[in-house]
């Protein structure tokens, strides 16, 4: 079974630029999450969807960052425009839905993205 | 609001030594779930162990351990004779309730073990 992938592995943009991160889950997963790792920080939770809705999205930082994930499958986030501050590690991650517990999320590689 | 603390940032070990990575945690849940995670050098995470909060029985997983203390809301990790393949940056993470699932991460331990 094919784990979580992510699109492209290094990213380096300027300034300004627009970049669109990509994720495909585990097959049949429902539960995608997006983290983000900026250097020597932890890791934080950007958003999460559940098949193609966003459940929770409280940790996208600002309108700048939009993610979708139409027909419930892969899912992308996009950063326009991108801002120094952007850079890190960005990580997506999926999970099954199951009643009455909560599973463990699966992640992909990362991406990392770098704003000059 | 919850958080989780990992003090130790890095640690170094000779290969075969035991190490038990630290990692505390702030709940006001009384339902909530506890992670440990490991990230290699190639960058992904890779799950390790997942505990709810109404179970405090401690697990042993081959040379990997977890001491959970709902006393001292710890939950640590011990490694017995520690290898060189168990190099890697650790996480520890707590998910607070359902519905609402997204984990808190600590902020990792680098974890060198010296051959």
């Amino acid at each position: 079974e094919a784990g979580v992938t992510q699109f492209p592995s290094h990213s380096v943009i300027e300034k300004g630029q627009t970049v669109t991160l990509r994720c495909d889950p585990i097959s049949g997963h429902d539960n995608l999450y997006w983290y983000r790792r900026v250097m020597g920080k932890e890791i934080k939770f950007l958003l999460h969807f559940v098949k193609e809705s966003k459940q929770d999205e409280s940790g996208m930082p600002n309108n700048r960052f939009l993610a979708e994930r139409t027909g419930g499958t892969y899912s992308t986030l996009k950063v326009q425009p991108a801002e120094l501050e952007d850079s890190g590690v960005y990580f997506c991650a999926s999970s099954q839905e199951a009643q009455g517990r909560i599973n463990e999320q699966f992640f992909g590689p990362g991406t990392r993205l770098t704003v000059l | 609001a919850q958080k989780v603390t990992q003090a130790q940032t890095e640690i170094s070990v000779v290969e075969k030594e035991d190490v038990t990575l630290d990692c505390v945690y702030e709940t006001r849940d009384t339902t909530y779930y506890l992670f440990w995670y490991k990230q290699p050098p190639s960058g992904e995470l890779v799950f390790l162990i997942r505990r709810n909060s109404f179970d405090e029985q401690n697990e042993i997983s081959g040379r990997y351990s977890w001491n959970f203390q709902k006393s001292t809301s710890s939950f640590n990790f011990t490694i017995t004779a520690s290898q060189v393949v168990d190099s890697a940056v650790y996480f520890c993470a707590l998910v607070e309730d359902f519905g609402n699932e997204k984990l808190t991460f600590g902020t990792g331990t680098r974890l060198t073990i010296i051959p």
